[in-house]
């Protein structure tokens, strides 16, 4: 079964600061990976997804993020936090052969003025 | 086009009661999958139904229930409420379902049992 891990529960940065959230995944063939972000009072929005190709994907709002197939690894990543991001964000696992999705227990991110 | 609706947004609950709450997909959405959000355990998934069927189901006792109907729109039962169950519900639409689609997620129901 596959797994997720978002090792960091709260971050902090300053606005105009670059951010990286890290996700590790544990699956053995190749994950349908996703990152979503959770506003207050809010449902979930996908930032970004992964399947196949170009190991490094683009989202909205700026983000990216790259897939590390020898680290099992999908880190999140801005060069410049707006006050805007600060919300809480989800890093998501769908395996191959499988049918449902598998999430991280979040990172929450705060940004400071 | 609407997004995903849940109704009701906010319902308290006396232990031992029961529960429907109610999710209203994106038009010529025909999965359906819940989840429940806790702080500190993110978002555990409950079940997801495909065209009235339920095809995956999550580690959570029987008291948690679901259905789907003909329209797609799906409804989530918990009876003899206990006070751990007190989260928020979500529900997320997509058009073939989990895992290499795009989920749109409600709102939610925060779910608060006394």
């Amino acid at each position: 079964a596959q797994s997720v891990t978002q090792p960091d529960i709260h971050i902090t940065v300053s606005e105009g600061a670059s951010l990286e959230l890290r996700c590790n995944y544990s699956y053995g063939a190749t994950p349908y990976l996703f990152w979503y972000v959770q506003s207050p009072g809010q449902g979930l929005q996908l930032l970004l997804k992964y399947f196949s190709g170009d190991t490094l994907v683009q989202g909205i709002k700026g983000f990216e993020a790259e897939f590390k197939r020898s680290q099992s690894s999908f880190n999140l990543r801005k060069p410049s936090v707006h006050w805007s991001d600060a919300a809480e964000y989800f890093c998501a696992v769908g395996a191959s052969s499988g049918d449902k999705l598998t999430f991280g227990t979040g990172t929450r991110l705060a940004v400071r003025p | 086009k609407a997004g995903v609706t849940q109704t009701p947004r906010y319902l308290i609950k006396t232990r031992g009661q029961q529960v429907t709450l109610s999710c209203s997909p994106i038009s010529g959405h025909r999965s359906v999958s819940w989840y429940q959000q806790t702080p500190g355990q993110g978002l555990q998934f409950l079940f997801e139904y495909f065209s009235e069927t339920q095809r995956n189901k999550g580690n959570f006792p029987g008291r948690f229930s679901g259905r789907q109907f003909s329209n797609s729109r799906s409804e989530m039962n918990v009876s003899t409420l206990e006070l751990g169950d007190s989260a928020l519900y979500l529900c997320a639409s997509s058009t073939q379902g989990p895992p290499n689609e795009k989920l749109f997620f409600g709102s939610g129901t925060q779910l608060s049992v006394l």
